[in-house]
């Protein structure tokens, strides 16, 4: 049961280039989308969110892009920096009134070289 | 800056045996919830628990699961009899007043969790 999908397990990107991260949703119930950065050995953490009535949210060097036509997503990060190397998660939650689950993607290893 | 601790980092059991993985959410949170991540696999969604109950669960969160908030700080998730497939890493996550499904969601470490 893939609800939330991210083709890409992985993505290498040069220092200072642009890195563009997907992720497709089937679910037309889902509005709010969110990215995670993880770090190996820690926890998911929180980058950047996007409602369903927007089509971007930028933050800093991070920007979420969301096309509800084609249940699509994708993470610009601009410009990406060696500390951004680490697995992307895709999440999308439902609005039921209360505590909403979050469903992940599978997760892209990005790998920012120098 | 607040965060969500959990304790043990890593438990090692035997099968048939009961854990009790420990979580302290960020204090002013009211909603909280239990995720796992089998190695190589996503992040799974176990549990959610709001106002001392539980709001939902997956299926994955069978008879053997349960949860407690014992003490107003400590948010426990219990696996009654563990088998093999419960070795992952579990992650706590808690969301704040006034949550409702639109907050993001803030994770513990987690508990790697080795069932031999």
């Amino acid at each position: 049961d893939q609800q939330v999908k991210q083709n890409s397990p992985s993505l290498s990107v040069q220092e200072g280039r642009i890195s563009i991260l997907n992720c497709d949703y089937t679910n037309s119930m889902f509005d709010y989308f969110l990215w995670y950065k993880k770090y190996p050995a820690e926890g998911p953490t929180f980058l950047i969110s996007i409602s369903s009535i927007k089509d971007k949210n930028e933050d800093g060097r991070f920007t979420v892009f969301l096309n509800k036509s084609a249940k699509h997503l994708s993470l610009h990060i601009v410009p990406s920096q060696p500390g951004d190397s680490a697995v992307y998660f895709c999440a999308a939650s439902e609005n039921t009134g209360t505590a909403s689950k979050l469903t992940f993607g599978t997760g892209t290893r990005l790998q920012v070289t120098l | 800056e607040p965060e969500v601790t959990q304790t043990p980092s890593h438990q090692v059991t035997q099968m048939g045996q009961e854990v009790i993985l420990r979580c302290v959410p960020i204090s002013n949170h009211l909603y909280f919830y239990w995720y796992r991540q089998i190695l190589g696999q996503k992040v799974e969604f176990l549990v959610s628990f709001y106002n001392n109950e539980i709001s939902e669960k997956s299926e994955i969160f069978d008879d053997q699961f349960s949860v407690e908030r014992p003490d107003g700080s400590n948010f426990t998730l219990k696996i009654r009899s563990t088998k093999l497939e419960d070795s992952a890493m579990y992650f706590c996550a808690s969301i704040p007043v006034g949550g409702g499904g639109y907050n993001e969601q803030f994770f513990g470490p987690g508990t790697r969790l080795t069932v031999l």
